[in-house]
């Protein structure tokens, strides 16, 4: 069956380290894998789109990989901040449908 | 950038009765706008795909007659939950867009 999966437990980190989520996927084979950020009670806001040919995206303090072989993207924010402590999901674009597929999410938690 | 309002943001209603949840794209025009529900400490699900001048497609196990998609116009997709129950009660957002999708803020549910 096709599945998306993020790691479901929160992720703690220090102020100014480096955070790093995952995001498996089985079955499917996206043209392009995309993260958000949503906040409580809020929407998702796009944040990165990294298409099946790229091997990386930066945006700012964020880093995206995408790696068709392991089927798995990673997503990096560096020099992270209070500020950031949001869920992350990675979402998928499954077939030409336009609808997007979406992991469960990541809650990161960055504590001063 | 694109705009997608939702509105409203948060709505209490009795068991029985319909509520109606409006999706407007701001800046740009939206032949497609999707529908997703998320419950507490669980990812989006997409329910349907709003198509602009035809009928919606459901994803599987939405029931349609229940939640009602009208998208009339090609900045105006609404979503009217009939009879609500209390097991309807849940987060609904929308988005609009292509390649990085643009959410509304979306709108708590609250059925009593």
């Amino acid at each position: 069956s096709q599945k998306i999966e993020q790691n479901s437990e929160a992720l703690n980190i220090q102020e100014g380290k480096t955070a790093t989520l995952t995001c498996n996927y089985t079955n499917y084979s996206p043209a392009y894998l995309q993260w958000y950020r949503q906040d409580p009670g809020r929407g998702p806001v796009f944040l990165l789109l990294i298409r099946e040919n790229e091997k990386e995206k930066r945006k700012e303090r964020l880093k995206v990989t995408f790696d068709t072989t392991l089927k798995q993207s990673l997503f990096h924010i560096t020099a992270s901040q209070p500020a950031d402590s949001a869920t992350y999901l990675c979402a998928l674009l499954s077939g030409n449908t336009g609808k997007l597929i979406f992991g469960q999410g990541t809650t990161l938690q960055v504590k001063p | 950038g694109a705009v997608v309002s939702q509105h409203p943001s948060w709505v209490i209603c009795k068991s029985g009765t319909s509520v109606k949840i409006e999706c407007r794209s701001l800046d740009f025009q939206a032949t497609t706008m999707f529908w997703y529900r998320q419950f507490p400490k669980q990812s989006l699900m997409l329910m349907a795909t709003s198509n602009e001048g035809s009928k919606a497609t459901y994803e599987q196990g939405v029931e349609k007659d229940k939640f009602l998609i009208n998208h009339a116009s090609l900045t105006l997709s609404t979503l009217t939950v009939t009879s609500a129950h209390p097991e309807d009660s849940s987060f609904y957002i929308c988005s609009a867009g292509r390649d990085g999708y643009t959410f509304g803020s979306g709108t708590r549910l609250t059925v009593v």
